[in-house]
């Protein structure tokens, strides 16, 4: 039972151009989600996060966007930079837990 | 300021053998997790720990044990080692929500 898919296992994406990661959910009780980036060989690092009480949040180059109605989160990176080339994992935490449940990941290039 | 290590980062274990994987964190945390993950898959969590003393089962909980005697250390335990518990094993630590730090990782091959 996967309560977090991103069903996209790869992403190209040109120098400058937006990256758009995608990502659904299936567990209601959800009311925390992140972003992680990984690169090869170390482990994955913190990006961004939105709590279900907002619609979007920024930080810098990165914005996530949350449609509760639709249990459905996207990350926004504009524009694209070559250091962007990560995995990309979507989390997402049930109210009151502190444990995390990630989604597959979604492998981004990008292009020069 | 380290952050959270894990050692070894690399072991190739018989089948049937046991070992333990170390993980500490020098930011005193208070939560601590053990991930595994298997290729183009994502994180599953293992064990986790609210703080020194208290750990619980994550979604793959089968064929390991943890402990918490401090708050720095979390050290995951495999017993009778087995093909299936081939992957790369990620120790993580937060004092906030969901905002983990991770360590590098454990790769490990049970052949």
């Amino acid at each position: 039972d996967q309560q977090v898919k991103q069903n996209s296992p790869s992403l190209s994406v040109q120098e400058g151009r937006i990256s758009i990661l995608n990502c659904d959910y299936t567990n209601s009780m959800f009311d925390y989600f992140l972003w992680y980036k990984k690169y090869p060989a170390e482990g994955p690092t913190f990006l961004i996060s939105i709590s279900s009480i907002k619609d979007k949040n920024e930080d810098g180059r990165f914005t996530v966007f949350l449609n509760k109605s639709a249990k459905h989160l996207s990350l926004h990176i504009v524009p694209s930079q070559p250091g962007d080339s990560a995995v990309y994992f979507c989390a997402a935490a049930i109210q009151g837990a502190q444990k995390l449940v990630f989604g597959q990941g979604t492998r981004l290039t990008i292009n020069p | 300021n380290a952050g959270v290590t894990q050692t070894p980062k690399f072991r190739i274990l018989k089948i049937g053998q046991s070992m333990t994987l170390q993980c500490t964190q020098d930011m005193n945390h208070n939560y601590m997790y053990w991930y595994r993950q298997d290729p183009g898959m994502g994180l599953k969590l293992i064990y986790y720990s609210v703080g020194a003393g208290i750990t619980d089962k994550g979604e793959v909980p089968n064929g390991y044990n943890v402990s918490r005697s401090t708050t720095e250390d979390f050290p995951l335990r495999l017993e009778l080692a087995a093909p299936s518990q081939t992957s790369v094993y990620f120790c993580a630590s937060s004092d906030r929500r969901g905002e983990a730090f991770f360590g590098q990782g454990t790769r490990l091959t049970v052949v």
